[in-house]
């Protein structure tokens, strides 16, 4: 198993580019989220998913689209990109085994706005 | 916010020493996570407690939870050199309405030297 997959891993967008950053799972997990991690502030939750064509937003929507039209990927859309949005994001997707829950990670996703 | 802080932001210690680092959260949750980052990658799991349980091992990691006081520590006995890396708690929310939500601390930057 891949487990989660996030391309590209390194990425440069000039201010006001559009791209998506993919993330798929091979797991058959139900729930999938994108985080972004800047120093000094953790993982900061942008939006989730608890299963195919449901989502909603996290902790620092704004800037940032997503939608689930498979269990397996999950996309993370910039519409115009801001150097506020240089960051690293990662990818998640984790199961729910009654009130458990482990989340796995992607590699992460490098992003640079200039 | 239900971010949990962890304690200390850094530490830096000998191999063969033992690490602790404590997370304080806000609000009620079903379980508290441990999750390890090294540089440049995603974060993995380390170890799961629930909200009724009070201590938790595995391997040289211990884990400790106490409701009252919204806190958790995780101790690293015998540190390696090999356990260099940033450890992040996650807690989830226990109102049933937030699936698969996890919010995440800060995070411990861990130094073992050799």
């Amino acid at each position: 198993n891949a487990g989660v997959t996030q391309t590209p891993k390194f990425q440069v967008l000039k201010t006001g580019q559009s791209m998506t950053l993919q993330c798929a799972q091979d797991m058959n997990h139900e729930y999938m989220s994108w985080y972004r991690q800047d120093p000094g502030m953790g993982l900061r939750l942008i939006h989730y998913s608890v299963g195919a064509g449901i989502t909603d937003q996290g902790e620092v929507p704004n800037g940032y689209n997503v939608s689930r039209s498979t269990t397996e990927d999950f996309p993370l859309r910039l519409l115009s990109a801001a150097p506020s949005q240089t960051s690293v994001y990662f990818c998640a997707s984790s199961y729910q085994q009654g009130l458990d829950t482990e989340a796995f990670f992607g590699q992460g996703t490098r992003l640079t706005v200039v | 916010s239900q971010q949990g802080e962890e304690d200390p932001q850094a530490l830096s210690i000998q191999e063969g020493e033992n690490a602790t680092m404590n997370c304080s959260y806000k609000t009620s949750i079903n379980n508290l996570q441990w999750y390890r980052q090294n540089s440049g990658r995603g974060l993995v799991h380390l170890i799961l407690i629930r909200s009724n349980e009070r201590e938790k091992h595995s391997g040289r990691l211990r884990v400790t939870l106490d409701t009252s006081k919204k806190s958790s520590s995780l101790l690293i006995t015998a540190s390696r050199a090999a356990d260099t890396a940033s450890y992040f708690c996650a807690t989830d929310d226990d109102r049933g309405s937030t699936l698969g939500r996890l919010y995440f601390g800060r995070g411990t930057q861990l130094t073992v030297w050799p």
